[in-house]
């Protein structure tokens, strides 16, 4: 069956600019998850959502990042006023179980954004 | 806050040179402990959960253990396509007791294995 799927797979923006990145997970699952990796390093929590509520944005790293799902799907995640900081790799994963479930989490190939 | 720490940081091998990754970690209270295997340019591919100490699991070549404080990914006459990074990861209790349900993730240890 299909996997979690990523888009765009590849971006690079300008200082400053707004981007968002697309996540579609695995069909049915519940849980979502938001993960960033720097090069060299594992992968950051980020948020969190069960179906459409976002339980958990604590990894959030600032105002400027922002993530939705508005349908309990498709996944959504925008930073606005892109900063040099912000390049890395944008791994979104997800789970067939509710809040609390220690199923596995399963991950999308990423979106790696270069700010120049 | 919970922390994983995995050493060594990069171990290269010979084909069927066999050896251990390791993973410690720190939690409040351990749901489970998850290894994964990442390849250059992909997300990373599910290989073991392990829920409480002394459950041990395989998967061909690979094995992985839990201890309280730590988990240890045993690899059996490696090849080169096991060449990747493995990472760990845990997921645990909330302060409160409630679910955390993001996983707290090491660095990882870059495997090569030279045939």
């Amino acid at each position: 069956g299909a996997g979690v799927s990523q888009s765009p797979r590849y971006k690079v923006a300008k200082r400053g600019q707004d981007v968002a990145l697309r996540c579609d997970p695995i069909s049915g699952h519940v849980s979502l998850f938001w993960y960033q990796q720097a090069l060299g390093q594992g992968p950051e929590f980020l948020t969190y959502f069960q179906n459409e509520a976002q339980l958990d944005k604590s990894g959030l790293p600032s105002d400027r990042f922002f993530a939705e799902r508005p349908e309990g799907s498709v996944s959504t995640l925008k930073i606005q006023r892109t900063q040099q900081e912000d390049s890395a790799v944008y791994l979104c994963a997800s789970r067939l179980g509710w809040a609390g479930s220690t199923d596995t989490q399963y991950f999308g190939p990423g979106t790696r954004l270069t700010v120049l | 806050e919970d922390q994983v720490t995995q050493s060594p940081e990069a171990l290269r091998l010979q084909e069927g040179e066999s050896s251990s990754l390791n993973c410690s970690y720190t939690v409040s209270g351990l749901r489970g402990l998850f290894w994964y295997r990442q390849d250059p340019g992909k997300g990373p591919e599910f290989l073991f959960t392990l829920y409480s100490a002394g459950e041990e699991k395989e998967k061909e070549r690979l094995k992985a253990t839990l201890t309280k404080k730590e988990s240890f990914l045993h690899i059996t006459a490696p090849k080169p396509e096991d060449s990747a990074t493995y990472l760990c990861a845990v997921q645990a209790y909330g302060v409160s007791g409630g679910g955390a349900d993001g996983l707290t993730f090491g660095k990882g240890t870059h495997l090569i294995i030279q045939p």
